[in-house]
């Protein structure tokens, strides 16, 4: 059974930092690509993310471009999402996804999320 | 990059069925796209995989009840005998240009 369990969300003060992190499992991890999405309160569902299966692609939103970095470790099945520079704008839950075996497909699994609150 | 166009509601009775729309902009009436449900206070569920064809693959759990159509640039989600868990937000999405799409998502109504 796949699992996608997010951590490391919580409050932050406009300008600060925070890293998101994923555990995986029950797939092959390093033959899939991941991807981060987030959702603030009451609006709909943004793409923020992705990373390629080895790693070597990352892609990522204008809003957060310049901001935000991608990684994985695969030794651990682990998918980090390092946040700089917050903003109000940045608060929002943050779903871990799974996609197909290249980066250019749609998500087939989701986490259950972790909330993120900028705020002074 | 494709845009996903989504009505923002709909609504229908229990036990009859609904169509839901999802419309890939000019130019992209081959892409593939996934549709999702959300219900409310949970995080979204992938329900299948959806072809230009209408060809469509179907998440783990997901009921008989969800199929998938297609015809030009519109991708259709049919939920036959709706229930009331049916009740939730319904969102499309693609890939393309390096970046990921979403519709802005359809909130179905269950009567």
């Amino acid at each position: 059974e796949v699992q996608l369990l997010e951590s490391g969300g919580g409050l932050v003060q406009p300008g600060g930092s925070l890293t998101l992190s994923c555990a995986a499992s029950g797939f092959t991890f390093s033959s899939s690509a991941m991807s981060w999405v987030r959702q603030a309160p009451g609006k709909g569902l943004e793409w923020v993310s992705a990373i390629s299966g080895g790693g070597g692609g990352t892609y990522y939103a204008d809003s957060v471009k310049g901001r935000f970095t991608i990684s994985r470790d695969n030794s651990k099945n682990m998918l980090y999402l390092q946040m700089n520079s917050l903003r109000a704008e940045d608060a929002a839950v943050y779903y871990c996804t799974k996609k197909g075996r290249l980066v250019a497909t749609i998500i087939d699994y989701w986490g259950q999320g972790t909330l993120l609150t900028v705020s002074s | 990059q494709p845009v996903l166009t989504q009505s923002s509601s709909a609504s229908a009775s229990l036990g009859s069925s609904v169509n839901l729309t999802c419309t890939l902009s000019s130019g992209h009436s081959s892409y593939i796209i996934a549709w999702h449900q959300q219900q409310p206070g949970k995080a979204p569920r992938y329900l299948m995989k959806l072809e230009g064809s209408g060809t469509y693959n179907k998440g783990s759990g997901v009921p008989d009840r969800f199929s998938g159509s297609s015809s030009g640039a519109d991708r259709y989600l049919t939920i036959s005998n709706l229930q009331s868990e049916d009740e939730a937000d319904y969102y499309c999405e693609t890939w393309d240009s390096n970046t990921g799409v979403f519709g802005g998502g359809t909130k179905l109504t269950v009567l």
